[in-house]
Order: structure tokens, then sequence, then C-alpha cells
């Protein structure tokens, strides 16, 4: 099974940073990334799709990188409504998700 | 707008079923997949398996085989993802989400079903 590992599990940050997170898949997805953003108490939205398109009504201030084992999720110019979990998933006929990576405020 | 709401929270003894449901709404029920995610109290996210709505079709993860039944009913629109033998460690939110094969990721979830084993 393809294993999905993300870091930083924690990261710590002020409004207006660039932060980046990262994902390492253990074989080749062939780009098959998506990004997801939790809060607490809510359910997973989707952020990008096939590692870089970023999905209807999500802000531009999100982008997302990477081809074969590693990809990157970058928010550029944090804003207080994006303090949340962030999750890397692989899809390939069935899902793995990364470990989650908690942006918290510094 | 597309929504997918499921059964409400459960409290279940250890050993015991529990059946959970997912009804999506605007869109053709037959058209997607439907995946079902589990998340531990304050752990990440765990996929379960999959079900194609319009076969009955299921792929389901290792860890759980044998043990979660994903089924569906065309003509109440609904899926359902029934676990068995509970302990513990299946204390957690169920959720469904729909699969979009064009976005190779899952474009819309349910609200979450807490489903607590205790004794």
């Amino acid at each position: 099974d393809i294993q999905m590992t993300q870091s930083p599990s924690t990261l710590s940050a002020s409004v207006g940073d660039t932060v980046t997170i990262t994902c390492r898949a253990s074989q080749s997805i062939n780009g098959w990334l998506a990004w997801y953003q939790q809060k607490q108490g809510r359910a997973p939205k989707l952020l990008i799709y096939r590692a870089s398109s970023l999905q209807t009504g999500v802000p531009s201030r999100f982008n997302g990188g990477g081809s074969g084992t590693e990809f990157t999720l970058t928010i550029t110019s944090l804003q207080p409504d994006d303090f949340a979990t962030y999750y890397c998933q692989q899809y390939n006929g069935y899902l793995t998700f990364g470990q989650g990576t908690k942006v918290e405020i510094k | 707008q597309v929504q997918l709401v499921q059964s409400g929270a459960e409290v279940k003894r250890p050993g015991a079923s529990v059946k959970v449901s997912c009804k999506p709404s605007g869109y053709r029920f037959t058209d997607y997949y439907i995946h079902w995610v589990r998340q531990a109290p304050g752990q990440g996210l765990e996929w379960m398996g999959w079900i194609n709505p319009d076969s009955g079709g299921t792929n389901y993860a290792q860890k759980f085989q044998g043990r979660v039944t994903m089924t569906r009913d065309t003509s109440l629109t609904t899926a359902y993802m029934e676990v068995t033998s509970l302990t513990s460690d299946d204390t957690a939110v169920y959720y469904c989400a729909r699969d979009s094969t064009i976005l190779a990721a899952s474009d819309y979830w349910g609200q979450g079903t807490l489903v607590t084993v205790s004794s």
C-alpha cells in the first residue's frame, strides 16, 4: 500500500506569513494528490486536487505543487481563517491520507 | 446544491454493531462512488472503503475487511456503512464523502456521525 508522510506535524505562524506543508508518497502517485482543510468539529474541505488545481471557491492564496512522490501545499499571506489542520491524500483506487499538519497561531 | 446528510450520533456497547446512513442530494445517486472515512478523537483521517452506488460493488481497506459492510438502497438513494464487533478503538466520527474521478478527490462530505463505544 502507498504510505503518505506529511511534514511538519505542527506549524506555528502569524497572520501574513507564507507557509509550506510537504507530503511524500512511498511510491509515485502520478499527480493524484489532493489537499484538504479541516477545522475543529467540521468535515474536511477540498482545497486542491490533482496536485495543483484549485477547487472552485477556494482562495488563490492556496497553491499546490509537486509531482512523482513529493508534493507541497503553500499558503501565501496566511489569514485568520486559515488556522486549521491540513491533510494530503493520494487517490489510486483507494485512498491514503497523510497524518495531518496543524497550522496554529504563533 | 450537493449535500450528504448522515444519520445521528450513536452510543454502542462493546461487541455490538452500528449502521450509519448517508443520504446524498443534489445529484444522481448512482453517478458517484461514496467513500467512508473515520476519525478517532484527536487523530487523523482513516479511509475505510468505497461503494459504487450503481452496481453495489465495494472495495474495503484491508484493516476493515470482514468487519465492515457497505451497502446502498437505490430506491431510497441512501448509502450505509455497518461495523460489527465494536471495540473502544472504533469510537470515532464517521464521514461519507462523494468521490469525483474527474478531480481524483472527494469534493463533498457529510457532516459526520459520532459513534461512541462504551460499556
